[in-house]
Formats: C-alpha cells, structure tokens, sequence
C-alpha cells in the first residue's frame, strides 16, 4: 500500500472549517483514499474515503487532486469533539484490504 | 454499517498467563483483522482473520504467540499467549463491508503486571 504523509498536529478554533491535508503520491490507480479518526481511547471511526472524485457526506468532505497525488480532509464547521488523531490511509480494496495507519495528524479544537 | 462488540474492554493479567479477546459483529463482513496499539502509538496490523483457516500474520507477528480463530463471518478471536509486561497494549479488532468500509470495535486494553 502506498505511504502517506500528514502533519504531525493542527489547531483549529471552534466553528471553523478544519483542513487536513495528506499527501500520497506514489497512489496507483487502484487505490483508495480512507480517512480515520481516533478520539483518545477509542476504537478507529470511519470518516470517509474516495477514488478519484470528492466526496461529501454528514461528517465531512474529501477533496482529492486531479493527479491524486494528496488529498485533504475537510470539518466544515470543527467542533471541540473534533479533537482527535485523523489518519489518512490508502489501499487497494482488493481481496486484502488491510490498513496500514501511519502516525496520522492531532488535530486541537479550541475555543 | 456494522458495529463490532469486544470484550473484555480492559483485563489485568499476570506474566505468564494467556488471554482471549472476542470480537462479534452484527452483520457479516468480508475480512477481519486484529491490530495493536501500544500507548501513544499509531496501531499496528497484527493478522488477517481468515474463516476457516489459518490467519495470515504480519512480520513480526506469530500464530503461538497470537493465535486466531474465525470461525464463521461474524466471530473472531485473538489469544495473547504467555504474556508479559511488554504485551501490556489495546488490541483491536476491525471488520471490511462489502461497501469498502472498514469498522472497529472499541479495543481491549490489556495490561500485564
């Protein structure tokens, strides 16, 4: 599976939009982007993934770049249960659709 | 969706002892794993759970340290063998739908003494 890379943290103040970016650019044409959130000891939670086209759904928006090099994850109105460690992961959703989760971003709501 | 029970949520064991972790989801899902998380890490894949055979285990990892059985599509189970303090972790198992996603149970934090 292809590596990503993320910043290590990010803050975002209450009520703005929170973007996350990623980068990917050895992707291959079979392969997803999948994002995944972490709250402190918690199980992983499915945000969202994609193929090529962006995605939106009630938690947030994936923005992938023509060339699928990066993507970038977007909370559009960040609340404080927000704050969490966010992964981008890529995959090809093949008979072996396992994860590898890089070290991911820790993204800090704040008032 | 599909939501992944695990238990026990937290155990306390002794070096040298063994430990069952479960995991029941309530729809069946294509594939399941077991991953590690050791504190303040990112999680580690540990083994695919494969039904009716032999799971297939990442480097590193070993079936007599970390036996697994899948039984049927919705039931796994993970066995921390002959433990010790360095075992001390959350395991977590998770599940793939046949839509692509891929779900988790809340963990199992173990810790040994």
């Amino acid at each position: 599976d292809a590596k990503t890379t993320q910043p290590t943290s990010m803050d975002c103040a209450e009520g703005r939009a929170a973007n996350l970016p990623c980068n990917h650019s050895t992707i291959s044409g079979n392969e997803y982007v999948y994002w995944y959130r972490q709250i402190h000891s918690q199980g992983p939670q499915y945000i969202i993934h994609g193929l090529k086209n962006n995605e939106t759904n009630e938690m947030a928006s994936l923005i992938i770049t023509e060339d699928r090099k990066s993507s970038t994850l977007i909370l559009p109105h960040a609340t404080l249960r927000d704050t969490a460690v966010y992964y981008c992961i890529v995959l090809y959703t093949g008979t072996a659709s396992k994860l590898t989760f890089g070290t991911g971003t820790r993204l800090q709501v704040t008032l | 969706s599909a939501v992944i029970s695990q238990k026990p949520s937290r155990d306390i064991c002794q070096r040298g002892t063994s430990l069952t972790i479960q995991c029941q989801v309530d729809s069946q899902v294509t594939m399941m794993f077991w991953y590690r998380q050791q504190p303040g890490q990112s999680l580690t894949l540990i083994a695919t759970a494969n039904q009716g055979s032999e799971a297939t285990y990442e480097s590193g990892f070993v079936i007599d340290k970390f036996p697994i059985s899948r039984p049927n599509l919705t039931f796994s189970t993970l066995t921390v063998s002959n433990m010790s303090p360095e075992d001390s972790s959350i395991y977590l198992c998770s599940g793939t739908v046949n839509t692509g996603e891929l779900f988790f149970g809340e963990g199992s934090r173990l810790t040994v003494l």
